[in-house]
C-alpha cells in the first residue's frame, strides 16, 4: 500500500513569491493534516481536514496561508506571499479518521525562501 | 513554556545497549501518546501508539506512560546502528492534532 505521497521533495523561492505544495494521503484515509517542522523543532499543526471540511485551522496564518482539500482526497497549502521565517519542512499526514487516529507522514517538502 | 518537553540530547550510545527516551507535559488531559522515529531528510514514521495511561511492547521498542506523573518513556532493548535516529513524542487530547515534543537525537555507535 503507497503511503503518503507530497511534492515537490524541495524547493526554493525568494521572498515575496507564492509556493504550493500537493500532498496525496493513503487511500481510504478521511483524516488529512499539514504541519511544520522548523529546524531542531518537532511538527506543529497547521490545518486537520475531515474529508473536505477544514475541522482544525487556529495555527494556520491566513494572511497568506491557504489550504484545499477538493473531493476529500488531495489537498494543497499554498503561500502567498513567503517570507524569510516561512523557511521549514511542510509535513503532510493522513489517518483513517473516526476513532482510528494513527497518523502516518509523508517525506515532506523542504521549503527554502531567499 | 511548551506542553510537551523533551531532551534533544545528542544522546550517544554503543551497540547492544538499553536506550531510554522520555518526556515530561504540562496537559493532563492528554489521552493519546506516540512515538515517532524520523531519519534525516525523512518523514516521521509511527512507532508506537498509547491510549491513556499503561505498557505497551512492539518487537524491541516498549512504550510507557505515567499520566500520574505526566511522564512517557520509550525504550530500545539491543540497540542498532540503524536506530540512529530522531525521537519525536507526540501526544494528544482526542487523538487528532498532535503536540509534538522537539525530539531526541539518538546515535548508537557500532
Amino acid at each position: 500500500e503507497a503511503g503518503v505521497v507530497q511534492s515537490p521533495r524541495y524547493k526554493i523561492i525568494e521572498k515575496k513569491q507564492p509556493v504550493a505544495f500537493w500532498c496525496n494521503p493513503i487511500s481510504g484515509h478521511n483524516t488529512l493534516y499539514w504541519y511544520r517542522q522548523n529546524l531542531g523543532q518537532g511538527p506543529e499543526l497547521l490545518i486537520r481536514y475531515e474529508n473536505e471540511e477544514a475541522v482544525d485551522d487556529s495555527q494556520l496564518p491566513k494572511d497568506r496561508f491557504s489550504a484545499e482539500r477538493l473531493k476529500g482526497v488531495d489537498s494543497t497549502l499554498k503561500i502567498q506571499p513567503a517570507e524569510l521565517g516561512d523557511s521549514a519542512v511542510y509535513l503532510c499526514a493522513s489517518s483513517k479518521g473516526g476513532f482510528d487516529t494513527e497518523a502516518f507522514f509523508g517525506q515532506g517538502t523542504r521549503l527554502t525562501v531567499v | 513554556q511548551k506542553e510537551v518537553e523533551q531532551d534533544p540530547g545528542p544522546l550517544s550510545v554503543p551497540e547492544g545497549a538499553i536506550v531510554s527516551l522520555n518526556c515530561t507535559y504540562s496537559n493532563s488531559a492528554f489521552q493519546y501518546f506516540m512515538w515517532y522515529r524520523q531519519y534525516s531528510r525523512k518523514g516521521p514514521e509511527l512507532l508506537m501508539y498509547t491510549y491513556s495511561s499503561g505498557n505497551k511492547e512492539d518487537g524491541r521498542f516498549t512504550a510507557q506512560v505515567d499520566k500520574s506523573s505526566k511522564y512517557i518513556s520509550l525504550f530500545i532493548r539491543d540497540s542498532q546502528p540503524s536506530d540512529s535516529a530522531t525521537y519525536l513524542c507526540a501526544m494528544s487530547l482526542s487523538g487528532y492534532a498532535l503536540n509534538f515534543g522537539k525530539g531526541t537525537s539518538l546515535l548508537v555507535t557500532p
